[in-house]
């Protein structure tokens, strides 16, 4: 059965911390991307990889980190660096990169920073 | 940089009603994609435009893209209560990743 997957999908950390949330794809796509939700609004793009051991900051790439060591991982590390982390984030991955590809979503990790 | 802008925010409708959510770019985009996100989910694809003034179907959606390429509109007819959810827009500069629109979530009052 094809498809991502993001783990926990709720998670809570205190102020100060930083924390590491995953994200697995077996569709064999080169691109994967990590979106930031709040409430209420759009999804705005933290950082996206085109390729293994390649990534490009996004929109709101400040106080976040990525790695891309295997085609089928994108973890997104959320660093004390980070002003407001409380939100939903979403990965996602694409054939290629680009906004011609229909974007894949895995089920979202919600993070709750108090 | 590209700008997405959708209206209206927020939509309740009477079951049976129609629905609209407009989308429109500060540039011209080489294509567009819509996707729905059910309330706890996450987005889902819908469609993608990609010519001058497209109009697609998918049974009780009609999808339509601009001639100008600026701008795009979402019309549900005859809203269900399996409509509810954030439908977002999001478009693409030649080149570029994809810009979401803030969304249209749509209520649907049984």
């Amino acid at each position: 059965d094809g498809g991502i997957t993001q783990s926990p999908k709720y998670l809570f950390r205190k102020e100060g911390q930083n924390v590491t949330l995953s994200c697995e794809q077996n569709l064999n796509h080169d691109a994967m991307y990590w979106y930031r939700q709040d409430p209420g609004q759009g999804l705005r793009l933290i950082y996206y990889s085109q390729i293994v051991n390649d990534f490009q900051k996004g929109d709101i790439a400040e106080g976040y980190s990525v790695s891309r060591e295997k085609k089928e991982s994108f973890p997104l590390t959320v660093t004390s660096a980070q002003k407001n982390p409380t939100a939903f984030y979403l990965c996602a991955s694409s054939p290629l990169a680009g906004g011609a590809y229909e974007q894949y979503f895995g089920p979202g990790t919600r993070l709750t920073v108090t | 940089g590209q700008q997405v802008m959708q209206i209206p925010q927020y939509q309740h409708v009477q079951e049976g009603e129609d629905f609209t959510t407009y989308c429109n770019s500060s540039t011209t985009l080489s294509n567009i994609q819509w996707y729905k996100q059910r309330p706890g989910g996450h987005p889902v694809f819908l469609i993608q435009l990609v010519k001058s003034g497209e109009v697609k179907k998918q049974k009780r959606l009609t999808f339509q893209f601009g001639e100008a390429k600026k701008n795009s509109s979402l019309h549900i007819t005859a809203t269900q209560t399996t409509d509810v959810g954030t439908y977002f827009c999001a478009g693409t500069n030649a080149g570029n990743m994809l810009t979401f629109g803030g969304g249209t979530r749509l209520m649907v009052k049984p």
